[in-house]
């Protein structure tokens, strides 16, 4: 079945240093998503990239979806503590499913 | 306001026990979904509904049901044969807009097994 991956699980970082997770599919997917849950709260929508190699950014936060359409990742420049959570990616699946990422739980110490 | 609204906040089970989780939503979306969350990991697909009184099962069905009865409504009942029931319970809508569709979350339930 298909399977959306992401690295690393944990990242902590200092505040200021920058912040990568790579999220990988199984297969390739139509549009990519990505959501940040804050610790004790609940998803919540970021962004949806569609095109091959498409990049959109978003104050700090830098998405790319790769050119094969399988892989995407998201960077944040400069972490600040607002930006500690989980971040997740998700992918459509058959019918109406979404398939989402194992996630990235983003610690920032201040 | 619109929204998405889940309650309880706490739900405690006993042993042999239903409980049913309840998913209100004002946003006039089709699609309803169920997700489980177990600490530290991902979001699993329960069940989803693209339509009323019509729903598919997801990654992990068994031990859980479902009804969709009214466009606003999407409860998720909890039986007795779901052994690891302890989870944070999550419901989401979405609408498809061309190639936009997002999904949005209410607060969530956390089940407790006592």
């Amino acid at each position: 079945g298909q399977q959306v991956m992401q690295i690393p699980q944990y990242q902590h970082v200092q505040e200021g240093e920058d912040f990568t997770t790579y999220c990988n599919s199984s297969t390739t997917l139509s549009n990519i998503q990505w959501y940040k849950q804050r610790p004790g709260g609940h998803p919540v929508f970021l962004i949806q990239l569609v095109k091959s190699g498409e990049v959109k950014k978003q104050k700090r936060l830098t998405f790319q979806f790769g050119e094969a359409k399988k892989n995407s990742s998201l960077h944040i420049t400069a972490t600040q503590t607002t930006d500690v959570g989980t971040y997740f990616c998700a992918g459509p699946g058959l019918g109406n499913q979404f398939y989402f990422g194992t996630g990235t739980s983003l610690t920032v110490i201040p | 306001d619109g929204g998405i609204t889940q309650s309880p906040k706490y739900l405690f089970r006993k042993e042999g026990q239903n409980v049913t989780l309840s998913c209100e939503q004002n946003l006039n979306h089709d699609a309803m979904y169920w997700y489980r969350q177990d600490p530290g990991q991902g979001l699993r697909l329960i069940y989803y509904s693209q339509i009323v009184n019509d729903f598919q099962k997801g990654d992990i069905a068994e031990g859980y049901s479902v009804s969709r009865e009214k466009k606003e409504s999407f409860p998720l009942t909890v039986t007795s044969a779901q052994k690891n029931p302890t989870a944070f319970y999550l419901c989401a809508s979405s609408i498809f807009l061309g190639y936009q569709e997002t999904q949005y979350f209410g607060p969530g339930t956390r089940l407790l097994v006592l």
